[in-house]
């Protein structure tokens, strides 16, 4: 059962505009939530996070929001760069699941000069 | 660079065979986590220790697969009769208290 969805495969941006990229969950025990980038042969890397007693948390050119009550999260990448393409995947967790993370199938995106 | 190491890259092995893979984690992390990943899906939660204590495993780790952190520092995952769903990139990652898990590179596992 995937209780972490990212609906879009893949998205494409040019540079300078805003990537927003979307996650949806179903368990409503998580309480902790990170957006992970990964290049090819790479592992992915550890982007932003935000816990569930925020609602956005920003860090330069990245914001992630959280709205609880859709159990929907962002993250919006502004002004995008043609390095920011990679794959990013949506993870969540429950602190009272020994913090294993559940991710999302991961959305591609490419951000085009 | 401390971070996350794995060894080997890749792995080919015939159908049958027992493999190994290590994993190093950042020094002074004391959770250790292996994850495997798919083609076309996010990396999926297999076991995790809290230093040498082994506390969490999914129920994708079958009776084939036994993970092992020996003194709480390195890690092994071994898979015994390995089969061709095996086939997969093999995750390792670490943490600290409170802080986001930091990923290896991988152990790409080809079974033929």
């Amino acid at each position: 059962d995937q209780q972490v969805k990212q609906n879009s495969p893949s998205l494409s941006v040019q540079e300078g505009r805003i990537s927003i990229l979307n996650c949806d969950y179903t368990n409503s025990m998580f309480d902790y939530f990170l957006w992970y980038k990964k290049y090819p042969a790479e592992g992915p890397t550890f982007l932003i996070s935000i816990s569930s007693i925020k609602d956005k948390n920003e860090d330069g050119r990245f914001t992630v929001f959280l709205n609880k009550s859709a159990k929907h999260l962002s993250l919006h990448i502004v002004p995008s760069q043609p390095g920011d393409s990679a794959v990013y995947f949506c993870a969540a967790s429950a602190s009272n699941s020994g913090y294993a993370l559940n991710f999302g199938k991961g959305t591609s995106l490419l951000v085009t000069p | 660079d401390t971070g996350v190491s794995q060894d080997p890259r890749h792995k080919i092995t015939k159908r049958g065979q027992n493999v190994t893979f290590r994993c190093d984690p950042i020094s002074e992390h004391n959770r250790l986590y292996w994850y495997r990943q798919t083609l076309g899906q996010g990396p999926e939660f297999l076991t995790y220790f809290q230093n040498e204590a082994q506390l969490e495993k999914s129920r994708l780790l079958s009776d084939r697969f036994s993970a092992e952190r020996p003194k709480g520092s390195f890690s092994t995952l071994e898979i015994q009769r390995t089969e061709q769903g095996d086939s997969a990139m093999y995750l390792c990652a670490s943490s600290g208290i409170s802080t986001p898990l930091h990923f290896g590179n991988g152990t790409r596992l080809t079974v033929t």
